[in-house]
């Protein structure tokens, strides 16, 4: 049971470059997010999905894209990626929006 | 947006004493939730609270749903060397039509062997 993978674990990027994050999820959970955890600052919400086609933005969405054209996949793509998006992403899924989140391992990009 | 005041940031303990952190708000959450991350990992579930007022119990933790429904502490009892990681609290509310999921910041736990 995989759960929730998430590659890559690891990236650096230069300013600029673009990347997808990808993101799946192996339980048929309809919903999807994606967040960020910068250090003292908690884990904020980019991005979410109630389900396949549905996007909507969270906290944080600016300079972040995602599409969700399956349950499964949910990936977040970086279009000009800024040094200020230097942060560790994390993916989660629950059954529904307000059951339990169910997280990947993590992303930890470095823009540099 | 809404805020989760989480404290206390970090802690130092040693190994077999209790532990207490809390979370606060000025804003109501219908469900509160605590989940626990390990290092290069992502966060955990440990408890949920649906009710205020609930008090639940997950083996050496126990978590309270405040009956304000502002607030909720999470307590672990005789702590063990594996109990080291970042607590964080969460809160969920209905808003604007979805549900939103705001974080704490986290409590980074180090338990002296």
């Amino acid at each position: 049971n995989a759960g929730v993978t998430q590659t890559p674990k690891f990236q650096v990027l230069k300013t600029g470059q673009s990347m997808t994050l990808q993101c799946a999820q192996d339980m048929n959970h309809e919903y999807m997010s994606w967040y960020r955890q910068d250090p003292g600052m908690g884990l904020r919400l980019i991005h979410y999905s109630v389900g396949a086609g549905i996007t909507d933005q969270g906290e944080v969405p600016n300079g972040y894209n995602v599409s969700r054209s399956t349950t499964e996949d949910f990936p977040l793509r970086l279009l000009s990626a800024a040094p200020s998006q230097t942060s560790v992403y994390f993916c989660a899924s629950s059954l529904m929006q307000n059951t339990e989140a169910f997280f990947g391992q993590g992303t930890r990009l470095t823009v540099v | 947006g809404q805020q989760l005041n989480q404290s206390p940031q970090s802690m130092f303990i040693q190994e077999g004493e209790d532990v207490s952190m809390n979370c606060t708000s000025s804003s109501i959450f219908n469900t509160w939730l605590w989940y626990k991350q390990d290092p290069g990992e992502g966060p955990v579930l440990l408890i949920a609270l649906y009710k205020a007022g609930e008090l639940t119990s997950n083996g050496r933790l126990t978590a309270q749903f405040g009956i304000t429904r502002k607030d909720s502490f999470l307590n672990i009892s005789a702590s063990i060397p594996s109990d080291v990681g970042i607590y964080f609290c969460a809160g969920q509310t209905r808003w604007a039509g979805s549900y939103q999921l705001t974080f704490g910041k986290g409590t980074k736990l180090s338990v002296i062997p």
